[in-house]
């Protein structure tokens, strides 16, 4: 199965809101509420930011939301700050033979 | 707070079998009802879901692997596994240890390792 369809690269400046969309098929983003969000410094571990499509774990700022509408989620940072620059992957379940997803990854840029 | 560390050799040949352990501390592997993954990225390219196991017995792997692939857990030593067999220059990567939900989303992970297939 095809990854989920990023953005390869997104920019904002600081205060700024960015959008990152994440579009898969009606079998997986379209079909599952199941969509999570990591976050990936260089050199450094994927680290979860959203899960369940909008549900931010604990300890992980409320700047960063989660959406979904039809076959294409969505991660929405508010309030850009220097240390969101990073690279963003979306995931998505996709059933018990594939079981998740991921997308190809944004490079997020802040200004 | 559960923390996983990968451990295992950063170079191996090919043709050969790539081992790795992911040691699991702050919780047991058998309780909780807990999934746990080796998930991978190539180089400079996006992440890939290697496959999981389940104490109560159940296992994924991916598809594309299904034929190279074992994961296991060890309880005594709290510890899981990962056996790529066969392996070719394509499967050089970070290779990552985490924990999944059974909904697919992984938490926490390890810092990753490299593993380079290299004669």
């Amino acid at each position: 199965q095809s990854a989920l369809t990023q953005p390869r690269s997104v920019s904002g400046s600081p205060g700024q809101s960015v959008t990152i969309s994440c579009t898969g098929t009606s079998s997986d983003v379209g079909f599952y509420n199941y969509v999570s969000w990591y976050q990936q410094h260089p050199g450094k571990a994927p680290k979860l930011m959203i899960y369940d499509v909008s549900k931010r774990p604990s300890g992980v700022p409320d700047r960063f939301s989660g959406s979904k509408s039809g076959d294409t989620a969505s991660l929405t940072i508010s309030g850009l700050q220097a240390e969101d620059e990073a690279d963003y992957y979306c995931c998505s379940f996709a059933g018990s033979y594939t079981f998740v997803i991921f997308g190809g990854g944004t490079k997020l840029t802040v200004l | 707070q559960v923390q996983l560390q990968e451990s295992g050799p950063g170079l191996v040949k090919p043709s050969q079998t790539l081992s790795l352990t992911c040691t699991v501390s702050g919780g047991s592997i058998s309780s909780g009802g807990y999934y746990w993954s080796w998930i991978r990225q190539l180089p400079g390219k996006g992440l890939e879901c290697i496959g999981y196991s389940h104490y109560g017995g159940s296992s994924y792997y991916n598809p594309s692997l299904k034929n190279r692939v074992t994961i296991s857990l060890d309880t005594s030593k709290n510890q899981f596994s990962l056996k790529l067999s066969s392996v070719t220059a394509a499967d050089t990567a970070v290779y990552y240890c985490a924990r999944p939900t059974p909904t697919g989303w992984f938490d926490p992970w390890g810092q990753g390792t490299l593993v380079t297939v290299s004669s």
